[in-house]
């Protein structure tokens, strides 16, 4: 069974929009770390945002935030206010354990922002 | 404080020849973990290497490939005898322990083999 899983290959949003991401995941661990990563067209991996399963609140960091549902293991990333510049491959991530050095990825959603 | 670096960003091999990725990691950082992405997918594990050690290689295809972090120098992750179905993108990370913390890893920019 896929442990993060990522049904969207490809997303459309116009500039200055809100836009989500979906991310669902699968793990037995009551421990865990969830993260999104973007890839632009330059091929770098940069780390946007991360949440615990034990917070209790959804992580935000500007733009970003991450609406977790612990229930239905999901973890998707909201965009707000969508810019050219957020056009990317967006990859979720999880680590499970606490003190695991793995992250496990998806497949990925490419995002494209129409001007 | 420079980042995790990673040469050559680009590397093309003819099918047959070796390939070797360097990867030297966050100045104080002990841990070092490389990841392939093949094209469409997300980054996969490969193997976790401590100073002179290898931890975890799980994630390495059983032939051809190896890796090593000498005492001094940077980590290579080597490829022997390359065929097609290694062009990939090769991502390495760095920690100072042996986990990720809440911002998980700092990537390197990565290497993206071609094979020819």
């Amino acid at each position: 069974a896929q442990k993060i899983t990522q049904t969207q290959p490809g997303m459309f949003v116009q500039e200055k929009e809100a836009v989500t991401l979906d991310c669902t995941y699968d793990t037995s661990d009551p421990s865990y770390g969830l993260f999104w990563y973007k890839q632009p067209s330059s091929g770098e991996m940069i780390f946007l945002i991360y949440q615990g399963s034990y917070d209790q609140q959804n992580a935000t960091e500007g733009r970003y935030s991450l609406n977790f549902q612990k229930a239905r293991k999901s973890a998707n990333l909201v965009i707000s206010a969508s810019q050219l510049g957020d056009s990317a491959m967006y990859f979720c991530a999880m680590r499970e354990g606490d003190s695991s050095y793995k992250l496990i990825f998806g497949s990925g959603t490419r995002l494209l922002v129409r001007p | 404080n420079a980042g995790v670096m990673q040469n050559p960003r680009h590397l093309v091999r003819r099918r047959g020849q070796e390939a070797r990725l360097r990867c030297s990691p966050m100045k104080g950082h002990s841990h070092v973990y490389w990841y392939r992405q093949l094209p469409e997918e997300g980054l996969k594990f490969m193997v976790y290497l401590q100073k002179e050690n290898i931890i975890d290689e799980s994630g390495m295809p059983k032939e051809r490939f190896s890796a090593e972090f000498p005492k001094e120098g940077p980590s290579i992750l080597r490829i022997q005898q390359v065929v097609r179905g290694d062009s990939a993108a090769y991502f390495c990370a760095s920690t100072q322990w042996d986990s990720t913390t809440n911002y998980g890893y700092t990537f390197g920019s990565g290497t993206r083999l071609t094979v020819v």
